[in-house]
């Protein structure tokens, strides 16, 4: 159980595009997803939380209206990079948890983004 | 502010010996710890978790030891494997879910 899928796992585009990575739960629900950005060898830095029905909550430094999140079901929450730039590219993790009291954070396999 | 801080960035071991990964964590107040496991090119994979009420868990071949004393977590993987090989991450729940900087765990043949 507690199964996140992330849609691409790879993908390349050119400056000046926007893409688009999708987060679902298959087999719970998810009122809150939380976005990931990871640099080679570095740890998981936090994004933005990402609430059903709802804005995004942002992390300090992080432009919301380059990285746009939808969070329109339970199940399924988007990650938009607009206008792309090579320093966008990343690895890209989303999450969630089944319950929001100390439960474990289950992870989608990430997707790399390369601009080029 | 919040931090989870590892120390050890790298650890080598050999296949069968067991291996000990550490944690230091700043927030007093966290009452929730977990540890990670991710491989090259892949999400992170939960390993084992471990409430601020408890100091000792064991899972299939890894246990996770909290002291609340020194905010100091570790995670000791029993019997390691090659398939162990990986970056470890330990993470603390506060506001939100902090990461340390991961320990890269090398098995040696």
């Amino acid at each position: 159980g507690a199964v996140v899928s992330q849609h691409p796992s790879r993908v390349i585009c050119k400056s000046g595009t926007s893409v688009k990575i999708e987060c679902r739960s298959l087999d719970f629900q998810a009122t809150t997803m939380f976005w990931y950005r990871q640099f080679p060898k570095k740890s998981l830095m936090l994004m933005a939380t990402s609430n059903e029905g709802s804005k995004a909550t942002y992390e300090q430094g992080v432009e919301k209206d380059k990285f746009l999140i939808n969070h329109a079901s339970l199940t399924l929450s988007t990650l938009t990079v607009t206008s792309a730039h090579p320093e966008d590219s990343s690895f890209y993790i989303c999450s969630a948890s089944i319950s929001s009291y100390n439960s474990p954070l289950h992870f989608g396999n990430g997707t790399r983004l390369t601009v080029t | 502010g919040e931090s989870v801080g590892l120390h050890l960035p790298t650890l080598s071991v050999q296949e069968g010996d067991n291996s000990i990964i550490n944690c230091a964590y700043s927030n007093s107040a966290s009452d929730y710890f977990i540890w990670y496991k991710q491989e090259s090119g892949k999400g992170p994979q939960f390993i084992i978790d471990i409430r601020s009420n408890m100091d000792k868990r064991q899972g299939q071949r890894v246990t996770v030891l909290l002291n609340k004393t020194v905010k100091h977590l570790s995670l000791q993987i029993a019997a390691t494997q090659p398939g162990d090989s990986a970056v470890y991450f330990c993470a603390e729940n506060g506001q939100n879910f902090v990461f340390g900087p991961g320990t890269r765990l090398s098995v040696l043949p």
